[in-house]
């Protein structure tokens, strides 16, 4: 089946620095996703892109869908401690007619204050 | 709207016993899905469904079964529970045209 890799696996950093993390595939997708979850909860959507090339930015969050649509990227900015959590990189495929998510395995990030 | 919902929060089996974990969702979504999340691991998708009385098999569907007798309802049952099953399942929606899936706040489940 389809599978992403998602580095880093988990990321111990500074309060107020940039965190950047990718997702690759050997499969191509037509929408990348990516996804925060907090501890106990559901994830939560953060940035969805649908063009390969296109760079999107949700507050301090960008996300870059890649040009063979194989792989993205997600870059915090000056992190604050509401940042933790884990993050899921997520590639959409289309079957007939339903839409399915294929999940990387998350980065878990730790803020040090 | 109380969103997606799934009861209960945490439940321990027994090898053998079944039950039926419970997700009900108030937006008017098509689309509901089943994942589990396994420690360390992404999400992987068991059943889904594309509207009332259509459902179908995801990725790791075997040990399970889904029922979509109403829009708003999708339960997934567990007939013999194994600790292979032990895991985190979280309950999705999405609406048709729209491309964000809602997800509950998750039952986690422990199988003894």
């Amino acid at each position: 089946g389809q599978q992403l890799n998602q580095s880093p696996q988990s990321m111990f950093i500074q309060e107020g620095e940039d965190v950047s993390m990718n997702c690759t595939s050997s499969s191509i997708f037509n929408t990348w996703l990516w996804y925060k979850q907090d501890p106990g909860e559901g994830p939560v959507l953060l940035i969805a892109l649908y063009k390969a090339g296109e760079l999107t930015s949700n507050g301090r969050l960008t996300a870059q869908f890649g040009i063979t649509r194989k792989d993205s990227f997600l870059n915090i900015s000056a992190s604050i401690p509401s940042d933790v959590g884990i993050y899921f990189c997520a590639g959409r495929v289309e079957v007939q007619g339903a839409q399915k998510l294929v999940f990387g395995q998350g980065t878990r990030l730790t803020i040090n204050p | 709207n109380a969103g997606v919902t799934q009861t209960p929060k945490f439940r321990i089996l027994k090898i053998g016993q079944s039950m039926t974990l419970q997700c009900a969702q108030d937006m008017n979504h098509n689309y509901m899905y089943w994942y589990r999340q396994d420690p360390g691991m992404g999400l992987k998708l068991i059943y889904y469904s594309v509207g009332a009385g259509i459902t179908d098999k995801g990725e790791v569907p075997n040990g399970y079964n889904v029922s979509r007798s109403t829009t708003e309802d999708f339960p997934l049952r567990l007939e013999l529970a194994a600790p292979s099953q032990t895991s985190v399942y979280f309950c999705a929606g999405r609406q048709g045209g729209r491309n964000e899936q809602f997800f509950g706040p998750g039952t986690r489940l422990t199988v003894l």
